[in-house]
């Protein structure tokens, strides 16, 4: 299995501010997705972030506004940039570890 | 492009029913098809793993079933305990993980 932290938690923010979270995984990993958990609402993926490419994204979302660093096999963030009240949501990263999908305790976000 | 529904979308039954939630998708070309659960604020739990040459798994009280041919797979939950109370999604992978809406479960004591 995989053991995954992320950090912070949780976080309330000003609106035009950025955050950046951060992803850590126990094991080696090739592939790490962040999802968005909107209130209410299923998980939505954002990107995938393979280590030494850039990361993939989902229709609808853009690097501008959610750029992602993977320097390792074990690590990886996804910053929320220019946050408004929208992006108030769980941000929850994920792997893929054998046949098995993975996720982290998610960083909820409360943008004012 | 794959879509994933869930019904229903809530559930309330009293403890000890066993129950059933349906999972359903559009594209049969999946990789695997997972459940998990979520509860309040919090990330998601794997429960069951079907790969997509199975047609079924089992652990302890839940089991889940897998129709890659009509799109369908369900979680049987046998005799339900308020413990159990949360949100079930369902997960349908290939190179990324398609999720549903969410079965929002609550067992009434």
């Amino acid at each position: 299995s995989a053991v995954i932290s992320q950090k912070p938690s949780r976080d309330i923010c000003q609106r035009g501010t950025s955050l950046t979270i951060q992803c850590q995984v126990d094991s080696q990993v090739t592939m790490m997705f962040w999802y968005r958990q909107q209130p209410g609402q299923s998980l939505t993926l954002i990107a995938t972030a393979n280590q030494g490419s850039e990361a993939t994204y989902e229709s609808g979302f853009v690097i501008d506004k959610f750029p992602i660093s993977r320097p390792n096999l074990t690590f990886s963030t996804l910053t929320v940039s220019n946050m408004s009240p929208e992006d108030s949501s769980i941000y929850l990263c994920s792997v893929r570890y054998g046949d098995t999908q993975y996720f982290g305790p998610g960083t909820r976000l409360t943008v004012l | 492009k794959q879509e994933v529904t869930q019904i229903p979308a809530a559930l309330s039954v009293p403890e000890g029913e066993n129950l059933v939630l349906n999972c359903s998708f559009t594209d049969s070309a999946i990789y695997n098809l997972q459940w998990f659960r979520q509860d309040p604020g919090k990330g998601l739990t794997s429960l069951l793993l079907i790969q997509s040459s199975q047609r079924e798994q089992t652990s302890g009280r839940l089991n889940a079933s897998l129709d890659k041919s009509s799109g369908r797979s369900t979680l049987y939950i046998a005799a339900s305990q308020p413990g159990d109370s949360a949100t079930y999604l369902c997960g349908t992978s290939y190179d990324k993980v398609i999720f549903g809406p969410g079965t929002s479960l609550s067992v009434i004591p």
